[in-house]
């Protein structure tokens, strides 16, 4: 079975700083993805990034870039230029590639972010 | 693109009462959707995949009688949690991908309070 491990339950970064988020993740699968997802207070769950395994160009968008690597089963976040908006709780997310059938994502505990002025 | 629709996002009711939560997919057809239990602070908690014209897959410990999916149509699945007890108290979100390995979409979830 995939677990997905958070060690960092709640970071505080003051704006405008960079702050890393942590996450490992096992599995025996070869063909995965994995995600960051961001709860605001709000409580949407809002898409940040996605990796695929099978590249080993690191995803960014934006602020948001990650550290993948697979040999080690790690997926960091990195969120450069902090803002008042990144404050949220993050999840790491794992998806086993079916290829080509729906499967479900293995979340991990999360980390909640605080963003200070 | 790819906007999943929840509702209610609120319910308050009293203990015995019977509700059902309702996810749509507005811009795309889902032939699985997802559905999970969030507590305060807490990670998501799988209860159940949804499936198109055939039975839900529930999770291990997740009391099918209690929690009854519906996915009738390729837009819509329900959730209806029924007899509902306080204990039954939680946040409720659903999810669909619109596409196969596609990330999945969330709806904007349902706070149930059962008093």
């Amino acid at each position: 079975a995939q677990t997905v491990t958070q060690s960092q339950p709640e970071m505080s970064v003051q704006e405008a700083e960079t702050v890393t988020l942590s996450c490992t993740y096992d599995t025996s699968e070869s063909n995965y993805y994995l995600f960051w997802y961001k709860q605001p207070p709000s409580r949407q769950m809002i898409l940040v990034i996605r990796q695929e395994a099978y590249k080993q160009q690191n995803a960014t968008e934006n602020r948001f870039s990650v550290n993948f690597q697979k040999a080690a089963k790690s997926f960091s976040l990195k969120i450069s230029d902090s803002q008042l908006g990144d404050t949220a709780m993050y999840f790491c997310a794992f998806m086993k590639d079916y290829g080509g059938a729906t499967n479900k994502l293995i979340f991990g505990t999360g980390t909640l972010l605080a963003v200070q002025p | 693109g790819a906007v999943v629709s929840q509702h209610p996002s609120r319910v308050i009711c009293k203990s015995g009462t019977s509700v059902k939560i309702e996810c749509r997919s507005l811009d795309f057809q889902a032939t699985t959707m997802f559905w999970y239990r969030q507590f305060p602070k807490k990670s998501l908690m799988l209860m159940a995949t949804s499936n198109e014209g055939s039975k839900a897959t529930y999770e291990q410990g997740v009391e099918k009688d209690k929690f009854l999916i519906n996915h009738a149509s390729l837009t819509l699945s329900t959730l209806t949690v029924t007899s509902a007890h306080p204990e039954d108290s939680s946040f409720y979100i659903c999810s669909a991908p619109p596409g196969p390995n596609q990330p999945q979409h969330f709806g904007d979830g349902t706070r149930l309070s059962i008093l």
